[in-house]
Parts: C-alpha cells; sequence; structure tokens
C-alpha cells in the first residue's frame, strides 16, 4: 500500500533536548512538507521541501531543522531552541513541487515536551 | 501575508440539520482546497476548487467558490455522525512561490 508513514505517534521529551521525527513516503512524490497543529487550531507550514537536497523555510521554521537527502524521507528535527515545541506534527507530500497539487497527509506525531 | 479566515470555529447541530462553514482571504486566490480531518485523525482532502463562481457536489457535501474567488464555502446537507470532525478551507494565492494557507477550522458536532 502506497501512502506516508510518520513514527512514532506520539513521543515524550524532556526540555532541552532535540528531538527528530520521521517521516517517509513511497508515493513518488517530489515535493514533502512539515506542518504543526496546535489544539483547536489550524495547520502551519515549518518547512517544505520540492526537490531532494534542497528545502525552504515555511512561516514557522525558527527552532527547527530539516533534511531531504532521499526522496522518501523528510526528518524534521526540534530544536531546544523552540520555544513551545508541545504540538501535533503532520508531515504531507504532493506529486510534483505545485502547491496546489493535493495533499496527502501521514498520521501525525504527537511531541510532548515535559 | 496572506490570510484565510473560517467560521464559525465550532458548530454543534442535531443529526438531519443542514451544517455550513466559510472560508474568506485576504487576497484573491488561485485555488481553494478543502480537507476534513476526523478527531484524533489526520487532513484528508476532500476537494478543490478553481473557476470563480465554481460550485461541485459530493453526495451531501456542497461546495462553492465565490466570484471574487476570495471566499468560499462548504454545506452540509441533513448530517450524519459520520460528519463529524473539523473541515479546514486552505487557500493559494495567485502570486508564484506562495504556500497553501490553511484556515483555523470549523470543527463539526453531530448529536445523534
Amino acid at each position: 500500500d502506497g501512502g506516508i508513514t510518520q513514527s512514532p505517534k506520539y513521543l515524550f521529551r524532556k526540555e532541552g533536548q532535540n528531538v527528530t521525527l520521521s517521516c517517509e513516503q513511497n508515493l513518488n512524490h517530489d515535493a514533502m512538507y512539515w506542518y504543526r497543529q496546535d489544539p483547536g487550531q489550524g495547520l502551519r507550514l515549518i518547512y517544505y521541501s520540492q526537490i531532494v537536497n534542497d528545502f525552504q523555510k515555511g512561516d514557522i521554521a525558527e527552532g527547527y531543522s530539516v533534511s531531504r537527502e532521499k526522496k522518501e524521507s523528510f526528518p524534521l528535527t526540534v530544536t531546544s531552541a523552540q520555544k513551545n515545541p508541545t504540538a501535533f506534527y503532520l508531515c504531507a507530500s504532493t506529486l510534483a513541487g505545485g502547491i496546489s497539487d493535493t495533499q496527502y497527509f501521514g498520521p501525525g506525531t504527537r511531541l510532548t515536551v515535559l | 501575508g496572506q490570510q484565510v479566515m473560517q467560521i464559525p470555529q465550532y458548530q454543534h447541530v442535531q443529526e438531519g440539520e443542514d451544517f455550513t462553514t466559510y472560508c474568506n482571504s485576504s487576497t484573491t486566490l488561485s485555488n481553494i482546497q478543502w480537507y476534513k480531518q476526523r478527531p484524533g485523525g489526520h487532513p484528508v482532502f476532500l476537494i478543490q476548487l478553481v473557476k470563480s463562481g465554481e460550485v461541485k457536489k459530493q453526495k451531501r457535501l456542497t461546495f462553492q467558490f465565490g466570484e471574487a474567488k476570495k471566499n468560499s464555502s462548504l454545506h452540509i446537507t441533513a448530517t450524519q455522525t459520520t460528519d463529524v470532525g473539523t473541515y479546514f478551507c486552505a487557500g493559494l494565492e495567485g502570486s508564484a512561490g506562495n504556500m497553501l494557507t490553511f484556515g483555523g477550522g470549523t470543527r463539526l458536532m453531530v448529536k445523534p
């Protein structure tokens, strides 16, 4: 089955620790995205990548970092510089780099920083 | 920057009643997409509207794109408990290089 996987589903970390969230897709999509969702809020774009080895900042990139070494993978690191990291993190992909393409979302990772 | 507002934020309805959520953009959009997120789940694409004044239907769901391409609506006829979830609109501004901007969502709750 083709799709996007994110792991783990729930993640707990101590304050001050960096943590990396994984996102893998086998849809052969070119573009991948990371969003953050807070309770009762919409989705805010953190980073996106339209092609391997290239990525751009979204609206709330501060305190986050990404890499895109492979087409299938787009891991997100939440660094200790992120002031309010507790949130629901969603990864998405689109077939081509066109942002108007349909976004396919993974199941999400719920990060709680204690 | 572009802003996309959705109203209402929450809506409780009795099963069988109709429901409408409205999406308004501060700028003209080239297209608008609608997504549904079930409680505890992830957003799932419903539909995309591109043309001014466009109306599309999916069973009990009717989607409209305004004539000025700055607003959109989703109407559900005779709601069912399976319609429960948060409905998001996401708009793409006309200029190149812009990203989708999501509205805050409307959370629909249906009483059986």
